[in-house]
């Protein structure tokens, strides 16, 4: 796995908005998605991981949808909060090491 | 459950000096990753541990990054000597012993600044 991109780069959304970012990444040789929340200066935190075609997630007002076939995953959040702003990563991971490939992310800030 | 530790939290230093970061992984985690951010880019893989061996260093920059873990339990990432290009948050993660899509659980980061 090479590229993987996260759009969009950034977001800026009104408390109560849902949204939603995407991660795009090479179809071939798939194992698994991990999606992670980041707040700067804080521990990256482990969302979801997935790994089935179709596979669909969700906690609490965050979700996301996995297509292995067309190499994309969405990732989605309802009734946008304050605290929910931060840093969105998706990280495929390739198998045949364990190392994670990350985007660059999505920058989303949710205005009160 | 205590969490991934990192230590030092930041680090201020001049070109040419010498910077030992420091990773406690979760207890019980045979793999151990380290992982670097420099400002505006993705987070880049560095290398891996299964308990002490070094599974994949493909990720080092170059020979003045030298990673640790002796008996195992913590490792150490020593950059020597530190230049310009090495300013950035550098992330350790842990698993369980477990292969594929296990979670990798980060540390908070070390924050390196290289003057």
């Amino acid at each position: 796995i090479l590229n993987v991109e996260q759009g969009p780069q950034s977001l800026h959304v009104q408390e109560g908005d849902s949204t939603n970012f995407t991660c795009s990444f090479p179809s071939s040789n798939f194992y698994a998605l991990h999606w992670y929340r980041w707040e700067t200066a804080k521990s990256p935190e482990a969302l979801f991981v997935m790994t089935l075609n179709g596979d669909e997630k969700k906690k609490g007002r965050i979700s996301a949808t996995l297509n292995t076939k067309e190499g994309y995953s969405y990732l989605y959040i309802k009734g946008s909060q304050p605290e929910d702003s931060a840093t969105y990563l998706c990280a495929p991971y390739g198998g045949a090491t364990n190392k994670l490939i990350f985007g660059t992310g999505t920058l989303l800030a949710v205005q009160p | 459950e205590a969490g991934v530790t990192q230590f030092p939290s930041h680090s201020v230093i001049e070109k040419g000096q010498t910077v030992t970061l420091r990773c406690d992984p979760i207890s019980g985690h045979d793999n151990l990753y380290w992982y670097r951010r420099v400002m505006g880019k993705e987070i880049k893989f560095l290398l891996h541990f299964v308990k002490e061996s070094k599974q994949d260093e493909s990720g080092m920059p170059n020979n003045r990054f030298l990673a640790e873990r002796t008996g195992g339990t913590y490792s150490t990432l020593k950059v020597q000597p530190a230049e310009l290009e090495d300013s950035g948050v550098y992330f350790c993660a842990s698993s369980q012993p477990r292969p594929g899509w296990e979670t990798q659980y980060f540390g908070p980061g070390t924050r390196l600044l290289v003057l």
